[in-house]
């Protein structure tokens, strides 16, 4: 089964940092890598996903990286703003159907 | 294009009560998703629908929870009986086609928060 793992487990930064959000996974054997955002009380929103036969894509602020090799995915967020403020998770297939989500970080951007 | 629905959005229950989550996917949407988030974890899968099939229910303890999909639209996840262990958000999400591999996006609910008291 894939682990995803994500670190930091919470990042506090103020506004208009760029920051980066790692993800790593074991089974190097993905099919895609997807980030999510999720704010309080609500679902999810999917940011990003990355197929395995790319290695990065990219919407607005954010780009995220994909490094099967290595296992990491990265999720660069550039000029960070105070609505950014959420728990972002990143979630691997390799077994075809379910995703397999990491804990999340917990981001706090401040004015 | 209307998001996932889900009700109820809240519910308290005393551990050994049933309880029913509710959940219309985006119209056109073949593949309908439960999953479990516990508090301080990601989701985890439960069960995975295609049209009114089951394609995954490996991690769905099957002797207290159940869940169908009828007509290939709507679906229904109950809990019976609850225990403490099962207060977590309770999240829904379609995908068009899902499949294997799956390739796609999944859209998310806003989920229904159950406590278990």
């Amino acid at each position: 089964k894939q682990e995803v793992t994500q670190i930091p487990a919470a990042l506090s930064v103020p506004e208009g940092e760029n920051l980066v959000l790692n993800c790593s996974f074991t089974d190097s054997a993905i099919y895609n890598l997807q980030w999510f955002r999720q704010d309080p009380g609500k679902g999810l929103t999917s940011l990003l996903l990355i197929q395995s036969s790319q290695r990065e894509q990219t919407s607005g602020r954010l780009n995220a990286s994909l490094d099967k090799s290595s296992g990491r995915s990265t999720l660069y967020i550039a000029a960070s703003q105070p609505g950014d403020s959420a728990t972002y998770l990143c979630a691997g297939t390799n077994s075809g159907y379910a995703l397999n989500f990491g804990k999340g970080t917990s981001l706090l951007v401040t004015p | 294009e209307a998001g996932v629905a889900q009700s109820p959005r809240y519910k308290i229950i005393e551990k050994r009560q049933s309880v029913a989550f509710w959940c219309n996917p985006i119209s056109g949407h073949a593949t309908l998703y439960w999953y479990q988030q516990i508090l301080g974890q990601g989701p985890k899968l439960l069960i995975q629908f295609q049209n009114n099939g089951v394609v995954d229910d490996s991690q769905l303890p099957k002797d207290r929870f159940s869940a169908e999909r009828l007509k290939g639209v709507d679906s229904t996840l109950k809990i019976q009986p609850a225990k403490l262990e099962d207060s977590a958000v309770y999240l829904c999400a379609s995908s068009l086609r899902g499949g294997y591999p799956l390739l796609e996006t999944q859209y998310f609910g806003p989920g229904t928060r159950l406590l278990v008291l």
